[in-house]
């Protein structure tokens, strides 16, 4: 089974400001995905295939990785951006899907 | 539209029963892979169970491996999670969400159910 660990676990970042998430697998991956929630609502879709941006997606957030190192880059916070994210991976055969433990990003 | 509307949690006592239902609308129910993922309070999230396309392959982590049940009606656009023997640990918010495959991305999610295990 995979671990991912991601870090920071919080942090905080000022308008403007270049942000990034870091997603480290326990063994190689292939690709990752990564999910947006803010408080009280579902997760969203936000990259997937390590670098694709979902629908609706401001193109201020990027992705990439390779091997046990994935980040998501925000170029320049804004506002909207402060929520937890999420990285997702899944594991071969049998197939089993593991989240990372999410990383909480706050307006400065 | 993609809708995922989850339904049937509640407050159950540890040890007994409790199935949630998704009606999935808006997409060819048939053709996706289905799952559960939960967020117990305060805490980030966790995978329970997916499904084939047809219901003939079913993946569950250990957490819940033997003591829930996913299943599906696809005449119905219907997605099921029967859970036997809760417990407190399984308090949470439950979310129906479409796969794809193969990554298994959860491409949609539903608005959550919230199941509390409590005595």
């Amino acid at each position: 089974e995979i671990v991912l660990t991601q870090s920071p676990t919080t942090m905080a970042a000022s308008p403007g400001e270049k942000v990034t998430i870091t997603c480290r697998a326990s063994s190689s991956v292939s690709y990752m995905h990564w999910f947006q929630q803010k408080s009280g609502t579902s997760p969203k879709p936000w990259i997937y295939d390590t670098s694709k941006l979902a629908s609706g997606v401001p193109d201020r957030f990027s992705g990439s990785g390779s091997g046990t190192s994935y980040s998501l880059t925000i170029s320049s916070m804004e506002a909207e951006d402060a929520a937890t994210y999420y990285c997702l991976q899944r594991s071969s055969y049998p197939p089993t899907w593991t989240f990372g433990g999410g990383t909480k990003l706050e307006l400065k | 539209e993609v809708q995922l509307v989850e339904s049937g949690g509640g407050l159950v006592q540890p040890g007994r029963s409790l199935k949630l239902s998704c009606a999935a609308s808006g997409f060819t129910f048939s053709n996706y892979y289905m799952a559960w993922v939960r967020q117990a309070p305060k805490k980030g999230l966790e995978w329970v169970a997916t499904i084939s396309t047809s219901g003939s392959r079913t993946y569950y982590p250990d957490s819940v491996k033997g003591r829930f049940t996913i299943s599906r009606d696809n005449a119905k656009s219907s997605l099921y999670l029967q859970m036997n023997s809760l417990k407190s640990e399984d308090t949470a918010t439950y979310y129906c969400a479409r796969q794809v495959m193969p990554t298994g991305w959860f491409a949609y999610w539903g608005q959550g159910t919230l199941v509390t295990v409590s005595s």
